[in-house]
């Protein structure tokens, strides 16, 4: 069974870091794209970031772009993103959610239950 | 980038009912690159259609999917109670991909 479970959301101050894990299993790991995509309060999803299969390629939205990094740790089977320089509209559910092939480029046909991250002083 | 918006915003059905979702993108979607996802709060979102009418793995007869081009639909012949949820369509046509704003089906 494909499973994907992420970690480490929280509350940060603005101005802030932290670091999110996806952790995967019942598939291999190393041939999928991996992404992530937040759900803000009273807004709809918004894709946030995705990785290839192998970590050379890297996409990210206009409004994290500079501020966010994706990685990813194959001997791990964990997809990484750490999040800087935090703001109160960074607020949202976190999913992370697998593309059917080895690009970020497609639909999402397996996704978390995601982590909540919220931004208030 | 490629703007979806969905309509009606709310949908107000009984089970047993029919439910017609619709999504327009701002341009043309290469491929019909459009699928569509089910999202119940505090939960998972799963795929219900990919490619515009292909139905994803283990998903019910009663959710179809049609339309090219720039207008898309989603179709739920006959609703069950487990189906009220919010819908979102998404293109994966052009990067970066884009969804929609939702559309919520309520009892």
């Amino acid at each position: 069974e494909v499973q994907l479970v992420e970690s480490g959301g929280g509350l940060e101050q603005p101005g802030g870091s932290l670091r999110l894990s996806c952790a995967a299993s019942g598939f291999t790991f190393n041939i999928y794209a991996i992404n992530w995509v937040r759900h803000a309060p009273g807004r709809g999803l918004e894709w946030v970031s995705g990785i290839s299969s192998s970590g050379a390629t890297k996409y990210y939205a206009d409004s994290v772009k500079g501020r966010f990094t994706i990685s990813r740790d194959n001997s791990r089977d964990t997809v990484y993103l750490q999040l800087n320089s935090l703001r109160a509209e960074d607020t949202a559910v976190y999913f992370c959610a697998r593309d059917p092939g080895a690009l970020p480029v497609a639909h999402f046909d397996y996704w978390g239950q995601g982590t909540l991250v919220t931004v208030s002083s | 980038e490629i703007v979806l918006t969905q309509s009606p915003g709310t949908l107000s059905l009984s089970p047993g009912e029919r439910a017609t979702l619709s999504c327009r993108a701002s341009q043309s979607v290469s491929y019909n690159y459009l699928a569509w996802y089910q999202h119940k709060l505090g939960q998972a979102p799963r795929v219900l259609i990919y490619r515009a009418s292909d139905r994803a793995t283990g998903i019910p007869d009663r959710f179809s999917g049609s339309g090219s081009g720039t207008d898309f639909t989603l179709t739920i012949s006959r609703l069950e109670p487990e189906d009220f949820a919010v819908y979102y369509c998404q293109q994966y046509g052009e990067l970066p991909r884009t969804f929609g704003q939702g559309t919520k089906v309520e009892i």
